[in-house]
C-alpha cells in the first residue's frame, strides 16, 4: 500500500524552463492537493481538486498549473520556472469527512 | 475557512506533558479539528482528529471546550522524537466549502534532554 507518491524527489531546473510534478494516490480519494513549503514556513495551498475533471486555486496558485484526468493522478506544472519558485512541493490526498489527509514526501525543486 | 492561531514555537524537557493550544474563534458547525505532526524533510502527518469534547489515541489527547473556538493538544510524557512542527487545521468536513485544507504557521515544539 503505497499511500501518496510523488515524482520526482528532487530536481533542478534553469530558469524559464518547464517541468511536471506528478502525484499518485491509490486510495481512490476524491481530494488531492498541492502545497509548496519554503524553508522554515508553514505550507501554502497552490491547487487543489475535489474530483476526477476539476482543478481550483489555492493560495498561491499563480505561476502554476494543474490537471486531475484521472482520480488517482494530480499533475503539478510549470511552465516557465523561475527562482522564487524553489521550494519542497507536497502532495496530499483525502477521503474526505471525518477521515485524516495523506501527504507525500515530497519534491525539491532548486530553480536557477 | 476558520483560521486558526497558535503559539510559534514552545520548549519543553524529556518526560514532560506538553499542551499546545489552538485558537478558531470562527469554526463552523460542522468543521473538525485536526492536528498534523511534521519533521524536517517529510510530509505532515496525522495525529487526531475530534469534533466536540475530548478525543484520546495511542499518541496523543485532544480537548475541545463547548464553545469549540479553541481546542488543546496534549502530548504526555514526550521524547526528543517529539520534536517537531505541529499544526491545527479545521474544516474538513466534506462540504465542498471546507475541502481547502489551510495550514496556518503551526508551532515550533522543541524538546530537551
Amino acid at each position: 500500500n503505497a499511500g501518496v507518491t510523488q515524482t520526482p524527489k528532487f530536481r533542478v531546473l534553469k530558469t524559464g524552463q518547464s517541468m511536471t510534478l506528478l502525484c499518485a494516490q491509490d486510495m481512490n480519494h476524491e481530494y488531492m492537493y498541492w502545497y509548496r513549503q519554503d524553508p522554515g514556513m508553514g505550507l501554502r495551498l497552490i491547487h487543489y481538486s475535489v474530483g476526477e475533471g476539476t482543478t481550483a486555486k489555492g493560495e498561491v496558485p499563480d505561476g502554476y498549473n494543474v490537471s486531475r484526468l484521472k482520480k488517482q493522478n494530480f499533475l503539478l506544472g510549470l511552465e516557465s520556472a523561475a527562482p522564487s519558485q524553489t521550494s519542497v512541493y507536497f502532495c496530499a490526498s483525502w477521503g474526505g469527512e471525518n477521515t485524516e489527509a495523506f501527504f507525500g514526501q515530497g519534491t525539491r525543486l532548486t530553480v536557477v | 475557512l476558520a483560521k486558526t492561531t497558535q503559539p510559534i514555537s514552545m520548549d519543553s524537557y524529556e518526560g514532560q506533558e506538553v499542551n499546545i493550544t489552538c485558537s478558531h474563534n470562527n469554526i463552523a458547525t460542522n468543521d473538525y479539528i485536526t492536528w498534523y505532526q511534521q519533521f524536517p524533510s517529510q510530509g505532515p502527518r496525522f495525529i487526531i482528529q475530534g469534533y466536540k469534547t475530548k478525543v484520546t489515541n495511542e499518541v496523543a489527547s485532544l480537548f475541545i471546550p463547548a464553545d469549540r473556538k479553541s481546542s488543546t493538544l496534549s502530548l504526555p510524557r514526550v521524547s526528543l522524537s517529539d520534536t517537531a512542527v505541529y499544526y491545527c487545521l479545521v474544516g474538513l468536513s466534506g462540504y465542498s466549502s471546507a475541502s481547502k485544507i489551510i495550514f496556518g504557521s503551526g508551532t515550533r515544539l522543541s524538546i530537551r534532554p
